[in-house]
């Protein structure tokens, strides 16, 4: 398996932009998790899906972040308009199972900054 | 709340040193315990993990202990390579409400010297 898989990779974007992140989970995880990571707050989770259905979006900053999963193989996280202070490495990550003492398995990351 | 305690960064070793990382959890009930890396560049791996008490986690000469009654799950390792520099997280696995949720500490930054 390819891993999860997230694009781009890096995105630089002016303020008040849209910016879309994109995120494939490994085929069969029915667990999806949008983390934040930046020096100042550390790994930050923003929201979680299960079974495509969004379970717990209390980490989302604010209401210019949205998250949406369609199906089981694709999540995306947009964010309209930008700031500055969105500039992030922005993680997906998929579990196979709805068991706490199961793993996350993360994404390379998309490095976005904001200007 | 379910909380991490990482010890700050950064920690600076020579090659072959002893390494400890500290972890300490704040949890109710009966979560599992984790440790992730994370090298420049990449997204987070797990290193190894317990799901009950006294577990012991273990991989490339890595080693944590999951310890109830001082509630801390440390990570260890006899010798440490240039090539373990990397950030390194604990976390802590558990439902909230219909959630299951990873709560992560704040890393720690290794590097090790030649």
């Amino acid at each position: 398996d390819a891993g999860v898989i997230q694009s781009p990779r890096h995105e630089v974007t002016e303020m008040g932009q849209e910016v879309t992140l994109r995120c494939k989970p490994i085929s069969g995880h029915n667990s999806l998790f949008w983390y934040r990571q930046t020096m100042m707050r550390g790994l930050e989770l923003l929201i979680y899906f299960n079974n495509n259905v969004p379970i717990d979006d209390s980490g989302m900053p604010e209401d210019r972040f949205s998250a949406k999963m369609p199906n089981a193989s694709f999540s995306t996280l947009k964010i309209q308009p930008s700031e500055p202070r969105d500039s992030a490495v922005y993680f997906c990550a998929s579990s196979p199972i709805l068991l706490a003492n199961t793993e996350a398995f993360f994404g390379q990351g998309t490095r976005l900054t904001v200007v | 709340g379910n909380s991490v305690t990482q010890m700050e960064g950064p920690v600076t070793l020579s090659e072959e040193a002893f390494l400890t990382i500290n972890c300490t959890y704040t949890a109710t009930g009966y979560p599992s315990l984790f440790w992730y890396v994370q090298y420049p560049g990449e997204g987070l791996q797990l290193l190894l993990k317990a799901t009950k008490a006294d577990d012991k986690g273990s991989n490339k000469g890595f080693e944590a202990t999951y310890r109830k009654e001082t509630t801390s799950f440390h990570l260890e390792k006899g010798s440490v390579q240039v090539s373990d520099s990397a950030v390194y997280f604990c976390a802590l696995g558990f439902f909230s409400g219909s959630a299951r949720q990873l709560t992560f500490g704040s890393g720690t930054q290794l590097t090790v010297l030649p």
